[in-house]
């Protein structure tokens, strides 16, 4: 298996641009985690799904950003419209058998 | 509410040395699990191991060994003869029963050639 796969793995945007990031998880995995990363606040998970429905979506910071996953090989999460405070990076991840993988992360700045 | 501390923000050792990396966790369940994690300079995020709160046996892999205490809430992460590749931001990481994984701050370890 490839693993984790996100995409892309660098962003750069100017505020106010839509992002949209892009994960593909782990064959057979039904739960898909979406983390970010900062400096100033660590790793902390902005939402989780299991099955492709939404369960908790309590550490999306805003109304501007969004997740889907229309399916169980892929998700997507925007940001609509982007601010430099959302310079991060974000990590996918999913379980499977008790363990919780991550993809490589992407690293997004907005100018 | 989970909660996780790893109250070392930074340690340095010389290559070869031993090195342990606290973690204490508070949680009100009685099921959960303990992971510890790796990210290395190039910012990946690497499984390390899964230990569940009913495992309380000691866990070693290579010169790697975690001590698991549930009396003490603690489950420290020994490594043995350092290397330089040892090099990295090590988090421990409690998961209770809703699969979502609550992160410490990390504890940033450099290895001194």
């Amino acid at each position: 298996d490839a693993g984790v796969i996100q995409s892309p793995r660098h962003e750069v945007t100017e505020m106010g641009q839509e992002v949209t990031l892009r994960c593909k998880p782990i064959s057979g995995h039904d739960y898909l985690f979406w983390y970010r990363q900062t400096m100033m606040r660590g790793l902390e998970l902005l939402i989780y799904f299991n099955n492709n429905v939404p369960i908790d979506d309590s550490g999306m910071p805003e109304d501007r950003f969004s997740a889907k996953m229309p399916n169980a090989s892929f998700s997507t999460l925007k940001i609509q419209p982007s601010e430099p405070r959302d310079s991060a990076v974000y990590f996918c991840g999913t379980t499977g058998r008790g363990e919780q993988f991550f993809g490589p992360g992407t690293r997004l700045t907005v100018l | 509410a989970q909660k996780v501390t790893q109250a070392q923000t930074e340690i340095s050792v010389v290559e070869k040395e031993d090195v342990t990396l606290d973690c204490v966790y508070e949680t009100r369940d009685t099921t959960y699990y303990l992971f510890w994690y790796k990210q290395p300079p190039s910012g990946e995020l690497v499984f390390l191991i899964r230990r569940n709160s009913f495992d309380e046996q000691n866990e070693i892999s290579g010169r790697y060994s975690w001590n698991f205490q549930k009396s003490t809430s603690s489950f420290n992460f020994t490594i043995t003869a350092s290397q330089v590749v040892d090099s990295a931001v090590y988090f421990c990481a409690p998961r209770e029963g809703n699969e979502k994984l609550t992160f410490g701050t990390g504890t940033r370890l450099t290895i001194i050639p």
